[in-house]
């Protein structure tokens, strides 16, 4: 069965860093891109970026880029979605989701979400 | 970046009626779209691929159809469990792949 775990509800005060993550199980976790979506109170989903834990070959979305960090540690299965400095309007859920083998397929698995919330 | 339209924004239909959900891409995406649904505090559920092909463990009333760059997901005779939000998205050109602003399906 394949599982993506995601960690904890995180707390931060703006401009703190942060790095959530992602571990998935089940599956040969080097052959399956794994993507970031961040679903902000009330609102609908947005495609941040995604990785091939393979090669770590990571695509951004345009509205993320330089905003975020995606990288992966396959030597544990684990993949991060991080922050240098957080802002109000980074408060959020963020779901990771496995897509295919190769670039084009859509999220099959998802985790649980981590629900980050930023304020003074 | 191409643009996921979704139509309406809310659909109210009655349990065991037939429910319409419309995606239209901003230009060509071949048959690379996914719909999803979300019920309240779920994470998102694969429920179409490649147009339309049910993913695993999906009952028959959800099916889905393209023409041209117009998308349909149909979900047939509605139990209380498929009122939720469905979210198209399209996996063809990246970045990013794109999702539409989602419809929320309602009782009536």
């Amino acid at each position: 069965e394949v599982q993506l775990v995601q960690s904890g509800a995180e707390v931060k005060k703006p401009g703190e860093s942060l790095k959530i993550s992602c571990k998935g199980s089940g599956y040969t976790f080097t052959d399956y891109w794994i993507g970031w979506v961040r679903q902000m109170p009330g609102k609908g989903l947005e495609w941040m970026g995604i990785i091939y834990p393979g090669d770590s070959d990571t695509t951004y979305s345009p509205s993320f880029q330089g905003q975020v960090t995606i990288s992966a540690d396959k030597s544990i299965n684990t993949a991060y979605l991080q922050w240098s400095s957080l802002r109000a309007s980074d408060s959020a859920l963020y779901y990771c989701a496995r897509g295919g083998s190769a670039s084009t397929y859509p999220f099959d698995d998802w985790g649980q979400g981590t629900l980050v919330t930023v304020s003074s | 970046e191409i643009v996921m339209t979704q139509s309406p924004a809310t659909l109210s239909v009655s349990p065991g009626e037939k429910a319409t959900l419309s995606c239209r891409a901003s230009r060509s995406v071949s048959y690379n779209v996914a719909w999803y649904q979300q019920r309240p505090g779920q994470t998102p559920r694969l429920l179409i691929y490649g147009a339309s092909t049910r993913a695993t463990g999906i009952p028959a009333r959800f099916s889905g159809s393209v023409s041209g760059t117009e998308f349909t997901l149909t979900i047939r005779s509605l139990q209380t469990e498929d009122f939720a939000v469905y979210y198209c998205q399209q996996y063809d050109k990246w970045p990013p792949y794109t999702f539409g602003q989602g419809t929320k399906l309602e009782i009536k």
